[in-house]
């Protein structure tokens, strides 16, 4: 079993839904971040989270570290979120090291 | 500014030779990450840069592989004697001080096939 899994693999929905995306660790972290990866390649950082709840623009992001668990909510969605969104856990030890998600590939239709 | 830069952004080599891959960070970044993303696989760490030191090379599969920093500014990532299982697109990212605690910018990435 990964150390990080996230659901849905792969997800569609009509532009102006409301999307979530689910990220759950079995490993005690230190932070948790959730990545957007354009179909190009290129990779952008949403958000860092430790703890609590962020939002930017129509995207929030939440964790509930008790419960090792963090959502990624998009709301109005619109067909340029069509992305893969990827989450990363640092362990809560002396490593730097990151643990990936395989990633939720989102397409938003027109 | 000018964003995290890695080069060349492609990179076809034959099996058994080596290769050099390099990152030019955001400049005042001193974390330094490199990361591999293989076909159809999640991004997979291979090692961290604080400054010129390197305090985490766990991710590095084997002693093909290896990294430097020079400068606190640029890094090469170096694969001997490649093989087919290297190909993969390889990505770095630059942040502030603080490690996780801080946003990662990251490069375009180095597409290399091992052909």
């Amino acid at each position: 079993k990964n150390e990080v899994e996230q659901s849905p693999q792969n997800l569609t929905a009509q532009e102006g839904e409301f999307i979530t995306i689910n990220c759950s660790y079995s490993v005690g972290i230190s932070a948790l971040h959730w990545l957007q990866q354009h179909p190009g390649g290129g990779i952008v950082s949403l958000f860092m989270l430790s703890s609590g709840k962020k939002k930017h623009g129509r995207l929030i992001a939440t964790i509930n570290i008790q419960e090792k668990h963090s959502s990624l909510h998009i709301t109005a969605s619109h067909p340029r979120d069509s992305a893969v969104y990827i989450c990363a856990v640092r362990k809560y030890s002396g490593t730097y090291k990151y643990i990936f998600g395989t990633g939720t590939r989102l397409k938003v239709l027109a | 500014g000018a964003g995290v830069s890695q080069s060349p952004s492609n990179k076809v080599t034959e099996k058994g030779k080596d290769v050099e891959l390099r990152c030019d960070p955001i400049s005042g970044h001193t974390a330094l990450y490199w990361y591999r993303q293989s076909l159809g696989q999640g991004l997979e760490f291979l090692i961290y840069f604080q400054g010129n030191s390197a305090p985490d090379k766990s991710g590095l599969p084997s002693d093909r592989f290896s990294a430097e920093r020079t400068g606190g500014s640029v890094s090469t990532l170096t694969i001997q004697r490649t093989q087919q299982e290297d190909s993969a697109v390889y990505l770095c990212a630059s942040s502030f001080p603080g490690g996780s605690y801080n946003e990662q910018f990251f490069g375009p990435g180095t597409r290399l096939t091992v052909l």
